[in-house]
């Protein structure tokens, strides 16, 4: 459902680790997500996308990974940097009817030197 | 210009005034969201606004709040009679009817 101003989760990682971010979404008529990130005092930022006719997608150290089965949602980023550090939501959209958006309730990413 | 534009950046207010927090989408874009993010929470959903069509309203939490768009342009948030309860970022997001969204730098919004 929507992100109601819960308290957020948080996934400290080493350096150069790999992170794996997951997300629950709602709504079985979404077919459109996408993962965002958030730095400290900034507005949330598009990292990837992915249609729900896919079950994986890559882009430059990022990978989002879609279960529909079980409506799950994870971001993989690849050898985690400093620069990482930042707060990730996802969100989901059905493209039909009103394009609205879900927010998930969002995760911090600590990265550890 | 480039990306979604909000004003002003920040702004400090007394308990019982009103504010207008302006909105300028990308311009194409048909839809327009409002948030709120409390100080490290997640996004609230507040209004959404697409195309020619009735803005969705169910996220607004009291009749004090009121959101205005004109056609596909710019967007105000019209917060009356303040509350310290009020103090958030309010983020503002555009997107194209099938794309993705993109959101604005926020306006830090302090009631004392």
């Amino acid at each position: 459902g929507e992100s109601v101003g819960l308290h957020l989760p948080t996934l400290s990682v080493q350096e150069g680790d790999n992170s794996i971010i997951n997300c629950a979404y709602s709504n079985s008529a979404s077919d459109y997500f996408i993962w965002y990130k958030q730095e400290s005092g900034k507005g949330p930022q598009f990292i990837i996308d992915i249609r729900s006719n896919m079950d994986k997608r890559q882009g430059q150290r990022v990978t989002v990974l879609l279960n529909k089965t079980v409506k799950h949602l994870s971001l993989q980023i690849a050898a985690t940097q400093p620069g990482d550090s930042a707060v990730y939501f996802c969100a989901e959209i059905p493209t039909s009817g009103t394009y609205k958006y879900i927010f998930g309730t969002g995760t911090r990413l600590k990265v550890l030197a | 210009g480039a990306g979604v534009s909000q004003s002003p950046s920040n702004k400090v207010t007394e308990k019982g005034k009103d504010v207008e927090l302006r909105c300028d989408p990308i311009s194409g874009h048909t839809a327009l969201y409002w948030y709120r993010q409390r100080l490290g929470q997640g996004l609230e959903f507040l209004i959404y606004f697409q195309g020619n069509s009735a803005p969705d309203k169910s996220g607004l939490p009291s009749d004090r709040f009121s959101a205005e768009r004109t056609g596909e342009s710019v967007s105000t948030l019209t917060i009356q009679r303040t509350q310290q309860e009020d103090s958030a970022v309010y983020l503002c997001a555009s997107s194209p009817q099938l794309g993705g969204g993109y959101f604005g730098p926020g306006t830090r919004l302090t009631v004392l």
